[in-house]
């Protein structure tokens, strides 16, 4: 079983959607949990973290985490083409300080 | 704050040669990480330095790979020997704090390494 899963996509949406990207995860001990957007041949850029069950709201994002279900997930409001990127997942578990990412969903936001 | 920056951007190298890479953090981290992403996959962790202490390298690195930083500011990673396998892009990361205490990654442009 993989640390982090997440679906490759892509999730298509039409602009104005909420897009809705979705990560599990398998470590219990994971502390904090990331969202790095990531443009075709570009790096990674952090969108938002959180650490504590239940919302976190920043802009148009929304992140949510389930520790019960080992669940992260993360919503984009009105949806741009420019939101159009790869969303990694990533998680940090008790006993280290590494981001251990998932592979990554393709987010296509067409106009 | 002028971002991390990573040199060179682009390396070709031939099988077997040795390749050098290099990473300036932001100035202010004391936490400097290095990945590796092939295309379809996520960053792949290979290791992390608090200031100059080397603390965690992956299982997954072979003895190919050294990495340093060796005045807890620049650092360098070393592949000796390439392989066409490890064409891929290397990223380094910096952040101020613990990943568990919320600090995030700001990571540079990264090199891309093609073995050929």
């Amino acid at each position: 079983q993989k640390e982090v899963e997440q679906n490759s996509g892509p999730l298509s949406v039409p602009e104005g959607a909420i897009a809705s990207l979705n990560c599990t995860y398998s470590d219990r001990g994971s502390q904090s949990f990331f969202w790095y957007r990531q443009y075709s041949g570009k790096s990674p850029e952090l969108i938002m973290f959180i650490y504590s069950n239940g919302d976190k709201e920043d802009g148009r994002f929304t992140a949510q985490l389930n520790k019960a279900s080992q669940y992260v997930s993360l919503l984009i409001r009105d949806s741009q083409p420019s939101d159009s990127a790869t969303y990694l997942c990533a998680f940090v578990s008790y006993n280290t300080d590494k981001l251990i990412f998932g592979t990554g969903t393709r987010l296509q936001v067409f106009p | 704050d002028t971002g991390v920056s990573q040199n060179p951007r682009h390396k070709i190298t031939k099988r077997g040669q040795n390749v050098t890479f290099r990473c300036d953090p932001i100035s202010e981290h004391n936490r400097l990480y290095w990945y590796r992403q092939t295309l379809g996959q996520g960053p792949e962790f290979l290791t992390y330095f608090q200031n100059e202490a080397q603390l965690e390298k992956s299982r997954l690195l072979s003895d190919r790979f050294s990495a340093e930083r060796p005045k807890g500011s620049f650092s360098t990673l070393e592949i000796q020997r390439t392989e066409q396998g490890d064409s891929a892009m290397y990223l380094c990361a910096s952040s101020a704090g613990p990943g568990g205490a919320g600090y995030g990654y700001t990571f540079g442009s990264g090199t891309r390494l093609t073995v050929v």
